[in-house]
């Protein structure tokens, strides 16, 4: 099964900062999704990438399948990015829906 | 608009007591999952379904039980089997089945308490 590491794994920072939360995972996957948890304990999905680098917004995630590893960044952090950013990786055998998710990153930016 | 909806947010249960948690979409999506999150670890599977009427077993499903009778409701029930029901439990779905790389969509979640 894979095992999916995330760092950090509390961040707190103030507003404006460019901030960066890393996944690692231990076995070759398909795709990895990170997704963002609100306060209240909604999820939503930010991203699925298998390769490459994607943007949406203020929101930048890369991945680098070679070196099993993925990033999220966040550019002129605003206190309403404080959540829990969540790393989820999709393999290609080994678990029952194939998803492995990680503990997550808890976010606070203050302003 | 288009989302899932858990009901309730919050539940009390005294222990012994069975308690059913729903889920119901309307995006259309043939998948449907249930997990369980609890404090500093991530989300583990509990059941899911690919498609009406048939259902898996997921990681952690020993005291649970779901039905897919309808495509857009897969209720959860926690029964009395279950030794530590105190959790988080997230419905999700997504538009095809597993070990695909579907996005995934969630609901706000339902917090269960027991007595």
């Amino acid at each position: 099964k894979n095992e999916v590491e995330q760092s950090p794994q509390n961040l707190t920072a103030q507003e404006g900062e460019f901030i960066t939360i890393n996944c690692s995972y231990s076995v070759g996957i398909s795709a990895l999704h990170w997704l963002q948890q609100h306060p209240g304990g909604g999820i939503v999905s930010l991203f699925m990438l298998s390769s490459g680098k994607k943007k949406h917004g203020r929101l930048i995630a890369t991945i680098n399948i070679q070196e099993k590893h993925s990033s999220l960044h966040i550019t002129a952090s605003h206190p309403r990015d404080s959540a829990v950013y969540i790393c989820a990786v999709l393999g290609r055998g080994g678990g029952a829906d194939g998803l492995t998710f990680g503990k997550g990153t808890h976010l606070i930016i203050q302003p | 608009d288009g989302g899932i909806t858990q009901s309730p947010k919050y539940l009390f249960r005294k222990e012994g007591q069975n308690v059913t948690l729903s889920c119901e979409q309307n995006l259309n999506h043939d998948a449907m999952y249930w997990y369980r999150q609890d404090p500093g670890q991530g989300l583990r599977l509990i059941y899911y379904s690919q498609i009406v009427n048939d259902f898996q077993k997921g990681d952690i499903a020993e005291g649970y039980s779901v039905s897919r009778e309808k495509k857009e409701s897969f209720p959860l029930t926690v029964t009395s089997a279950q030794k530590n029901p105190t959790a988080f439990y997230l419905c999700a779905s997504s538009i095809r089945g597993p070990r695909t790389t579907g996005e995934l969509f969630f609901g706000e979640g339902s917090r269960l308490t027991v007595l």
